[in-house]
């Protein structure tokens, strides 16, 4: 089956540094990626839809400041978390698709901000 | 608008007992359905999904689901539980955005299973 890899897995970081998640489409190429957020016992909640080689389509209420999505590639993600503070700490899961396909998850990585 | 609701956040259950975790939907257009798995710290997997055809529908571990359009349900059931299915499920609903299908998610069902 299609495997997404994330790295890195947890990442702990000082307040107002930045960081960022990667995200890989490992044995196919995605035409999309999307990135979530998931809070303790609670949904996903979508942040934004990418497509390789345009920019990132955010949802309401999501600033794309802060969270900057890069798709250089079919195979290839990333969600940078600028100037990181405590309420960014979560769980952020990513996934890959072929156009209206199946999304393929990633493992997720937990970020926390002290 | 679509959405999805979840009717029970958390389902007890003992080993060996049958599960059903329910799910209502709402949806003005062709619906796309999924249920997924989570176990703790891990990303999703996808337990099934109805996009057309058959309205029973079955998926990995042993779990089924079942499409009722007048009920707009996709209630996913299992006859007998194991402790491994111990886990977070979610259902979702499909939406066509452009070239891309998004999911709108519900806020998932805890499912316990004891010995």
């Amino acid at each position: 089956g299609a495997v997404v890899s994330q790295h890195p897995s947890r990442v702990i970081c000082k307040s107002g540094t930045s960081v960022k998640i990667e995200c890989r489409s490992l044995d196919f190429q995605a035409t999309t990626m999307f990135w979530y957020r998931q809070f303790p016992k609670k949904s996903l909640m979508l942040m934004a839809t990418s497509n390789e080689g345009s920019k990132a389509t955010y949802e309401q209420g999501v600033e794309k400041d802060k969270f900057l999505i890069n798709h250089a590639s079919l195979t290839l993600s990333t969600l940078t978390v600028t100037s990181a503070h405590p309420e960014d700490s979560s769980f952020y899961i990513c996934s890959a698709s072929v156009w209206r396909n199946e999304q393929f998850f990633g493992p997720g990585t937990r970020l926390t901000v002290l | 608008a679509q959405s999805v609701t979840q009717l029970d956040s958390q389902v007890p259950v003992f080993e060996e007992a049958p599960v059903e975790l329910r799910c209502n939907y709402s949806s003005s257009v062709s619906v796309y359905l999924f249920w997924y798995v989570q176990y703790p710290n891990q990303g999703l997997q996808l337990l099934l999904k109805y996009l057309s055809g058959s309205t029973l529908v079955k998926g990995i571990n042993g779990f089924e689901a079942e499409f009722n359009k007048s009920q707009t349900s996709f209630h996913l059931r299992k006859p007998s539980v194991h402790i491994s299915d111990t886990a977070e499920y979610f259902c979702a609903v499909g939406k066509n955005a452009g070239n891309n299908r998004k999911l709108i998610w519900g806020l998932g069902t805890s499912l316990a299973v004891n010995p």
